[in-house]
């Protein structure tokens, strides 16, 4: 079966720097995503990976090493605002997205 | 601004009686979805068109229902909601559904069973 693993849940204070990491096992590979979903909102795109290596987008990085079948979230400099679950779904040989249940990042000052 | 648009934010509906919750995108993607996500867990693709051609996903209940009737519109019907159907609807487009093309999420719809 496919299958996504994310950590159910995380803390970080204010100002410092998290990562969140994100394992798949996947019928093929077409990319990587990450998203940010705000308590009883709709999720919103952060990252889209499909070569390995990093990506920054200003306080966000997202890394990707597709032999290991592994992704991380890179936030820099949190703000309280960053509190929120944050999605990883992997796009399938099908062009399925699959998705993750999500972290869930509780931010304290 | 180019947006996906859900109608109503919040839903309640009576164990049983049918239910039609509403998108609209303005971003004149080919692809709608349909998911249905309940609290913390991943998002369940229901369905999705690309284009005129529709999509069911294996173990999606008969209970659900979509139409797209033009580019800009979809929608979901519940025909018999049950208590176990209460949950966050999301509608998201895509230009493709190939590579690197983003889903495009609105706000949901926050279905409640009584």
């Amino acid at each position: 079966g496919q299958n996504i693993d994310q950590p159910t849940e995380m803390t970080a204070t204010e100002g410092a720097i998290v990562q969140i990491n994100c394992t798949y096992q996947t019928s093929g590979f077409n990319g990587l995503f990450w998203y940010q979903q705000h308590a009883g909102e709709a999720p919103t795109f952060l990252s889209y990976n499909v070569l390995d290596g990093l990506e920054e987008k200003g306080r966000f990085s997202s890394f990707l090493s597709r032999s290991k079948g592994y992704s991380y979230l890179l936030l820099k400099e949190l703000q309280m605002k960053d509190s929120a679950s944050y999605l990883c779904a992997v796009r399938d040989s099908n062009y399925q997205l699959i998705w993750g249940a999500g972290t869930k990042l509780i931010i304290k000052p | 601004d180019a947006m996906v648009i859900q109608n109503p934010r919040y839903q309640v509906t009576q164990f049983g009686k049918p239910v039609t919750l509403s998108c609209s995108q303005t971003l004149n993607h080919n692809v709608m979805y349909w998911y249905q996500q309940k609290s913390s867990q991943a998002p369940k693709l229901l369905f999705h068109y690309y284009d005129k051609d529709f999509n069911n996903e294996a173990d999606t209940p008969d209970n659900f229902q979509s139409r797209r009737p033009n580019t800009s519109f979809c929608f979901l019907d519940i025909r018999s909601p049950g208590l176990g159907d209460a949950a966050m609807y999301l509608c998201a487009t895509s230009r493709d559904n190939r590579g690197a093309d983003t889903q495009y999420f609105g706000p949901g719809t926050r279905l409640t069973v009584l």
